[in-house]
């Protein structure tokens, strides 16, 4: 079964400091991986996704991540933050493979919430 | 156009109130989703509907009752629910291409408190 670990359920950060929101996935298949915003009181935002190919994804709002097959990682990173970067950050995999329908479900960790201060 | 509607914003109601929630898309997905998420927890999934066929139900109680009526509509109806069934329902679409690849666009959800 898969599973996603994102390792910091908190990460508080200056403002126009460098970010990284660390992702661990587990999977013994290939799987496609998302990373998505919730700002407070919204739905999710997609902010980038790996599919294939190279493995540095860039995304909206200045945001990128890089895939690491042999640690299986996925992180997040911003070279400089902004107060309307706070948010909740939630690191998602899917399965191509999946049964019973499952092929394509987002299977969520369980989201850092950055806060960045003045 | 990539957005996802859903109304109410916000419900409030008793245990023995009938209600529904609805969620709306143009963007001729052919496959939609309901999430549950509680405070500070991620979307849990409750189900999937595929070409307006449900697909995936994830051993919801079934005072919840999922409808797509056509393709870019789906409703939740809410019977006789409980007060730790309050939460935020988030509606999500997506291509229906099923491989894995898509990306799921999310509606502002509705925050349900039920007395």
């Amino acid at each position: 079964a898969q599973s996603v670990t994102q390792l910091d359920s908190q990460v508080p950060v200056f403002e126009e400091a460098p970010v990284e929101l660390r992702c661990n996935y587990s999977s013994s298949v290939s799987v496609y991986l998302f990373w998505y915003v919730q700002y407070p009181n919204q739905g999710l935002q997609l902010l980038l996704k790996y599919l294939s190919g190279s493995t540095l994804v860039k995304g909206i709002n200045g945001f990128e991540a890089e895939f690491n097959k042999s640690q299986t990682s996925f992180h997040l990173r911003k070279p400089s933050v902004h107060i309307s970067d706070t948010a909740e950050y939630f690191c998602a995999v899917s399965d191509p493979f999946g049964t019973g329908g499952s092929q394509g479900n987002l299977i969520f960790g369980k989201g850092t919430k950055l806060s960045v201060k003045p | 156009d990539t957005e996802v509607t859903q109304t109410p914003k916000h419900l409030v109601m008793g245990m023995t109130n009938k209600k529904s929630l609805k969620c709306e898309q143009h963007m001729g997905h052919r496959a939609m989703y309901w999430y549950k998420q509680k405070a500070k927890k991620p979307p849990e999934l409750m189900f999937v509907y595929s070409y307006e066929k449900l697909s995936i139900n994830e051993s919801v109680p079934s005072r919840f009752s999922p409808e797509c009526p056509n393709s870019s509509l789906l409703n939740l109806h809410l019977h006789a629910l409980q007060p730790e069934d309050s939460a935020l329902y988030l509606c999500a679409s997506s291509q229906g291409r099923g491989a894995g690849t898509d990306t799921q666009y999310f509606g502002p959800g509705t925050r349900l408190t039920v007395l």
